[in-house]
């Protein structure tokens, strides 16, 4: 089972600033590793996928990079509305389908 | 507009059993592979099952294998899960989701159903 640990578990940042998430995986996951936001109450959401390709409709501000085992998901300037949790998923080596912990994007 | 509702979710003691379902609407529903993914309370999300378009290839996390059982009927768009011998860490928001095209990740999910095993 391919392992995925996110970290920080928790980000502060204020709106407007940057925020830098990682995602690694215990083995390498080749470009199949996708990006989902949720926020509370509410089901996740694909943001990103292979990667760094947006799903239909996600803002530019949002940008995947990585490859391998080492993986950053960019906000590049934080919007009120993008304070939420952010998983990681790796699809490269199946099943088990596997996700990391969490990032906590809070405000500063 | 894809839709995806969930229902079927309740409280359930140890060792009982439930049925979730969820009713797709909004896409060619036999032409995806459609998972269950789970999230405990204040917890992260945990895959749980999958089925293929057809209905002929399922998987399974190993935690529930034996236990919980997939299908899909795609003459009424609906997804199922059979879940028997519940146990306390069974307890989850249960979320539907929809597989995209050529990877297995879900583009699409529904709102969830909270299964609750209890005594």
């Amino acid at each position: 089972e391919i392992v995925m640990t996110q970290s920080p578990a928790t980000l502060s940042v204020s709106p407007g600033e940057r925020a830098t998430l990682s995602c690694r995986a215990s083995q390498s996951v080749s470009i199949n590793l996708a990006w989902y936001q949720q926020k509370p109450g509410q089901a996740p959401r694909l943001l990103i996928y292979g990667a760094s390709t947006r799903a239909t409709g996600i803002p530019a501000r949002f940008s995947g990079s990585g490859s391998g085992t080492e993986f950053t998901l960019t906000i590049s300037s934080l919007q009120s509305e993008d304070f939420a949790i952010y998983y990681c998923q790796q699809y490269h080596d199946w099943p088990p389908l596997t996700f990391g912990g969490g990032t906590k994007v809070e405000i500063k | 507009e894809v839709q995806l509702l969930e229902s079927g979710g309740g409280l359930v003691q140890p060792g009982g059993s439930l049925r979730l379902s969820c009713a797709a609407s909004g896409f060619t529903f036999s032409s995806y592979a459609m998972s269950w993914v789970r999230q405990a309370p204040g917890k992260g999300l945990e895959w749980v099952s999958e089925i293929s378009g057809s209905g002929g290839s399922t998987y399974y996390t190993d935690s529930v294998k034996g236990r919980f059982t997939v299908s899909r009927d795609n003459s009424k768009n609906t997804l199922y899960l059979e879940m028997n011998s519940l146990r306390a860490e069974d307890t989850a928001v249960y979320y539907c989701a929809k597989g995209a095209v050529v990877y297995a990740l879900f583009d699409h999910w529904g709102q969830g159903t909270l299964t609750t095993v209890s005594s």
